[in-house]
């Protein structure tokens, strides 16, 4: 079993629909929380980072974290083909040894959204 | 520099030659990690430096693969005797070791013929 499991999708949505993109883990020890965003041959872009349970939101974007339920979600609204990209989670762990602050990814979500 | 800045941007190597790709993280930034992404796939682990500390090569794939980080600044990612399944985009990130937002370059893309 993977730590870090994202649905790959594709995902397809009309303009302007409501995405949400979701990550479970098997990780307790994870404690902070990213979201990427990757356009084809670019490198991943850095969306959303967040560290506390709760919601963190940033213009169209809300990134979700329930550790209670090791789920994290990223919800776009008002969607726009220019959204359309692979979307990647990652995480991180504060705890010691030379694991410290190495990122774990999901696989990543292909969304398109199309006009 | 701005950002993570990863060279060459595109690599054409025969078979069984070896590669060096380079990577100068951003100015300050403590932790510097290696993936590797392979067409329509996800990111691969490959090595993570932190600091001074020893780096975790958990995900190099085979002795053929090595990576060094001079000064605790700029990396070298080493391919001996390149196979074709080598083919892949390697993307360099950095980070601050206490504000754990990564920052990637836009990678190299590595083509073994």
């Amino acid at each position: 079993q993977k730590e870090v499991e994202q649905d790959p999708g594709p995902l397809s949505v009309p303009e302007g629909a409501i995405v949400s993109l979701n990550c479970t883990y098997s990780n307790s020890a994870f404690q902070y929380f990213m979201w990427y965003r990757q356009y084809s041959r670019k490198g991943p872009e850095l969306l959303m980072y967040t560290y506390s349970s709760g919601n963190k939101e940033d213009g169209r974007f809300t990134a979700q974290v329930d550790k209670s339920s090791k789920y994290i979600s990223l919800f776009i609204r008002d969607s726009q083909p220019s959204d359309s990209a692979t979307y990647l989670c990652a995480m991180t762990t504060n705890a010691g040894g030379t694991s410290y602050g190495k990122l774990t990814f999901g696989q990543g979500t292909i969304l398109t959204v199309h006009p | 520099g701005a950002g993570v800045s990863q060279s060459p941007s595109n690599k054409v190597t025969e078979k069984g030659k070896d590669v060096e790709l380079r990577c100068d993280p951003i100015s300050g930034h403590t932790a510097l990690y290696w993936y590797r992404q392979s067409l329509g796939q996800g990111l691969e682990f490959l090595i993570y430096f932190q600091g001074n500390s020893a780096p975790d090569k958990s995900g190099l794939p085979s002795d053929r693969f090595s990576a060094e980080r001079t000064g605790g600044s700029v990396s070298t990612l080493t391919i001996q005797r390149t196979q074709q399944e080598d083919s892949a985009v390697y993307l360099c990130a950095s980070s601050l070791i206490r504000d754990t937002e990564a920052f990637f370059g836009q990678g190299t893309r590595l083509t073994v013929v």
